[in-house]
């Protein structure tokens, strides 16, 4: 069964910072990932997402994710903060199976920025 | 931002009342899902849909029914709410099923006395 781990449950940054947010993934195939972003109160917003080609991949806000086969790992990155990055952070994987069920996430990473 | 909708937003049931909640897509998506939220467990889906009246089981789906009668719509309900499905629900859409991008509506979170 595929799987996500994201090691980190808090982080703190300082504004202007650069950030890199951890996520590991178990899935015998080529997997499908994604990061969402969860605003205190608020539903989730797809930050980025890889399916194939370029291991670097461009998401909204300024983040940026790489995916390393060999690590088993979809870390997102951010060059600065900013102090409307505090929110929770998750990774998922999707079934490229091509089944219709639904994503497998991580625990969440919550990101704060100190002034 | 997709066109979802989720109501009631904010519900508090005492145990054993049946509840229901509904999460309303104007996208035309096949797929539906409905995940729940608690602390230190991240998402774990409970149901989800591929088509009208095509539903399957998730992770997490003891205690829950779902039923889908129109594409735009997808009901998820608790026969006999107890106080361990107090969480925050939330309602997913997808045009290309587990493989695509999902956009999630706004939540409802549901306090089971």
């Amino acid at each position: 069964a595929q799987s996500v781990t994201q090691p980190d449950i808090h982080i703190t940054v300082s504004e202007g910072a650069s950030l890199e947010l951890r996520c590991n993934y178990s899935y015998g195939a080529t997997p499908y990932l994604f990061w969402y972003v969860q605003s205190p109160g608020q539903g989730l917003q797809l930050l980025l997402k890889y399916f194939s080609g370029d291991t670097l991949v461009q998401g909204i806000k300024g983040f940026e994710a790489e995916f390393k086969r060999s690590q088993s790992s979809f870390n997102l990155r951010k060059p600065s903060v900013h102090w409307s990055d505090a929110a929770e952070y998750f990774c998922a994987v999707g079934n490229s199976g091509g089944g219709a069920d639904g994503l497998t996430f991580g625990k969440g990473t919550h990101l704060i920025i100190q002034p | 931002d997709a066109g979802i909708t989720q109501s009631p937003r904010h519900k508090v049931t005492e145990t054993g009342t049946p509840v229901t909640l509904r999460c309303h897509q104007t996208e035309n998506h096949r797929y539906m899902y409905w995940y729940r939220q608690d602390p230190g467990h991240g998402l774990r889906l409970i149901h989800y849909s591929y088509g009208v009246k095509d539903t399957d089981k998730g992770e997490v789906s003891d205690g829950y029914s779902v039923s889908r009668s129109k594409t735009e719509d997808f009901l998820l309900t608790l026969e006999s709410a107890t106080s361990s499905q107090t969480s925050v629900y939330f309602c997913a859409i997808s045009l290309a099923g587990g493989t695509d991008t999902q956009y999630f509506g706004p939540g409802t979170r549901l306090t089971v006395l």
